[in-house]
């Protein structure tokens, strides 16, 4: 069974310059998350979707985060513009329902100068 | 929200020993409580979960306590191999799976050959 997929591994930006993540979760999986991974803590969640809405947005900062899934399956996250503070390892993770195990991808380390 | 908290941050073992993460948690409506391994560049993958009408859970060489009443729970590695040094998270989540996961700040395992 093939993984959660996410494009890029890794991204150099300067700050105030936007970026998108991208995640192609395992096939079937309704649920998926966003989570942002500061260096030395533990992943905290961004976004949550079921199908193709949204669930819980309430940790995401709006001002300049946004996210979607379109059709129910991949789904990008964008920031713009983007800050130094937003230097973390993003996380994509999906479960086929809420009873199941949550698979992570590897995530995109992005690194803002 | 919920908090979980972790320790230690550090922990260094030799090889055939035993090693002990101990979390507590904030929310008594937390019902599931999974661990997660992270290796060097990759996501978070799980390895035991444990919910609340279990107070304990064996898997091999891993096994899982759980203490409602006092909101503690722990993960115990037996015999010790240098392929378990990694990165540990304790997670505490509302749902009855992984729904809305909390990470604890992680402890990061070195298994000394």
């Amino acid at each position: 069974e093939a993984g959660v997929a996410q494009s890029p591994r890794y991204k150099i930006i300067e700050k105030r310059q936007s970026v998108a993540f991208w995640c192609n979760p395992i096939s079937g999986h309704a649920t998926l998350y966003w989570y942002q991974q500061i260096l030395g803590q533990g992943p905290k969640l961004l976004i949550q979707f079921q199908n193709n809405g949204v669930v819980d947005d309430s940790q995401l900062p709006k001002d300049r985060f946004s996210a979607e899934r379109l059709k129910g399956v991949d789904s990008t996250l964008k920031i713009q513009p983007a800050k130094l503070e937003d230097s973390a390892v993003y996380l994509c993770a999906s479960l086929l329902d809420m009873n199941t195990e949550a698979f992570f991808g590897q995530g995109t380390r992005l690194t803002v100068v | 929200g919920e908090n979980v908290e972790q320790h230690p941050s550090t922990l260094s073992v030799q090889e055939g020993d035993s090693a002990v993460i101990k979390c507590t948690y904030s929310d008594s409506a937390s019902n599931y409580f999974p661990w997660y391994k992270q290796e060097l560049g990759k996501g978070p993958q799980l390895i035991i979960d444990i919910r609340s009408n279990v107070g304990e859970k064996k898997d091999q060489r891993i096994a899982v306590t759980l203490n409602k009443t006092a909101k503690h729970f722990s993960l115990h590695i037996t015999e010790t191999q240098p392929e378990d040094s990694a990165v540990y998270f304790c997670v505490a989540s509302e749902g009855t799976g992984a729904n809305n996961l909390f990470f604890g700040t992680g402890t990061r395992l070195t298994v000394i050959p």
